[in-house]
């Protein structure tokens, strides 16, 4: 009954890679996100979406592309890994979208390291 | 744009003392939200800080918002190993935009 539930856990791939990252949440909320968070702990915002649509898209490169087929799923697909790309990605969700001030349930996160 | 700083960076503290981490924004905030990561864990949400000058207790944590909106700090008192990991403030600015700090790590010596 996990309410935020991403997976892989971790996920160990080379460099030109594409690589996926599922995430699925039961709380009924609108609002779901895609956050990095570097070696160095900051947590960026990559992607936002409310109800299937994208509300946020931060500079990102185009290599990673989130994709919500429902609004219990978000999930992000990176083509052609790079090095730079290692980091925890975090998929979190919220009531109505960050800017009305609904706290972020986080999900385990996904440990992406590219060799 | 919007930027949100937290001192100190990293605290280390014996147990049973105090720890306090500040935030502060360089634009005013509608809201503002505390959350904890455990080491390797993920955030989870403490608390959310709305009007003025609000000041919230939850056993030994206290949080206070400035009256200017702009900053914002986290009080632990006589800290429990059961404290330690990444404290983080995340500051909306009216909806323009939604911003974490980068955090104050803490560790807590038995």
């Amino acid at each position: 009954d996990t309410a935020v539930s991403q997976t892989p856990k971790y996920l160990v791939t080379q460099m030109g890679n594409d690589k996926s990252i599922k995430c699925e949440q039961n709380l009924g909320h609108d609002t779901m996100y895609w956050y990095k968070q570097d070696s160095k702990k900051f947590l960026k915002i990559m992607f936002s979406y409310n109800n299937k649509e994208l509300i946020i898209n931060e500079t990102v490169p185009n290599r990673f592309s989130p994709k919500s087929p429902d609004k219990a799923h978000l999930n992000l697909h990176i083509n052609s890994l790079e090095l730079g790309d290692s980091a925890v990605y975090f998929c979190a969700s919220s009531q109505g979208g960050q800017f009305r001030g609904s706290p972020l349930h986080f999900g385990n996160g996904t440990r992406l390291t590219v060799t | 744009g919007q930027q949100v700083m937290q001192i100190p960076q990293y605290q280390h503290v014996q147990e049973g003392e105090d720890f306090t981490t500040y935030c502060n924004s360089s634009t005013t905030l509608s809201n503002i939200q505390w959350y904890k990561q455990r080491p390797g864990g993920h955030p989870v949400f403490l608390i959310q800080l709305v009007k003025s000058g609000e000041v919230k207790k939850q056993k030994r944590l206290t949080f206070q918002f400035g009256e200017a909106k702009k900053n914002s700090s986290l009080h632990i008192t006589a800290t429990q190993t059961t404290d330690v990991g990444t404290y983080f403030c995340a500051g909306d600015n009216y909806g323009q935009n939604f911003v974490f700090g980068p955090g104050t790590r803490l560790s807590v010596l038995p």
